[in-house]
């Protein structure tokens, strides 16, 4: 059964501070991986798309890596600002399913 | 449509009663879903329909929940007999195919008395 992990699950920095966010999932048999933020009272805004075959993405201050072989993925933000300030959700999408699994999430606070 | 709409954005109902909540998806989009969201809890999979067709509804909790959708567009949840514990938001998402991007709507947010 695919699981996947956020770490931290919650993450407070000062504006300017470039961070990482970590996924992990069990089952390295994905077809893709997809990074989301939601902010409050809102639905989920997808970032970044990674397919199996690829190793990263990048979208403006956003690099998203994976490593499918370790079941590994990072999104990278640099030079955070407040508006940043959102629930960042990792997804895989499991080999012969069609629904993502998705982690509980890294909840991050960027103050000025 | 600019992007998913879901309706009610709120409802609030009491114990026993049945609720419908409803998807508009982006135009063109084939493969749609259902994900439940308790407070401070994760995205739980309710199900997905590609096309009119629903293959997998391995989410459904009980089988008080269904779900249909018609014209390869709208999309309505139901919940029959409605109990305090089926408070949540229910989120609807739709894509081009299984394997491109999911695009949620802002989902309905469902309190149960």
């Amino acid at each position: 059964k695919q699981e996947v992990t956020q770490i931290p699950a919650a993450l407070s920095v000062p504006e300017g501070e470039n961070l990482v966010l970590n996924c992990s999932f069990t089952d390295s048999a994905i077809y893709n991986l997809q990074w989301f933020r939601q902010d409050p009272g809102k639905g989920l805004t997808s970032l970044l798309l990674i397919q199996s075959s690829q190793r990263e993405q990048t979208s403006g201050r956003l690099n998203a890596s994976l490593d499918k072989s370790s079941g590994r993925s990072t999104l990278y933000i640099a030079a955070s600002q407040p508006g940043d300030s959102a629930t960042y959700l990792c997804a895989v999408r499991p080999g012969g399913y069609n629904k993502l699994i998705f982690g509980a999430g890294t909840r991050l606070a960027v103050h000025p | 449509g600019a992007g998913v709409s879901q309706s009610p954005s709120n409802k609030v109902t009491e114990k026993g009663k049945d609720v419908e909540l409803r998807c508009d998806p982006i135009s063109g989009h084939t493969a749609l879903y259902w994900y439940r969201q308790r407070l401070g809890q994760g995205l739980e999979f309710l199900i997905y329909f590609q096309g009119n067709s629903a293959p997998d509804k391995s989410g459904l909790p009980s089988d008080r929940f269904s779900a249909e959708r018609t014209g390869e567009s709208v999309s309505t949840l139901t919940i029959q007999r409605t109990q305090q514990e089926d408070s949540a938001v229910y989120l609807c998402a739709s894509s081009l195919s299984v394997l491109e991007k999911l695009f949620f709507g802002s989902g309905t947010q469902l309190s149960v008395l």
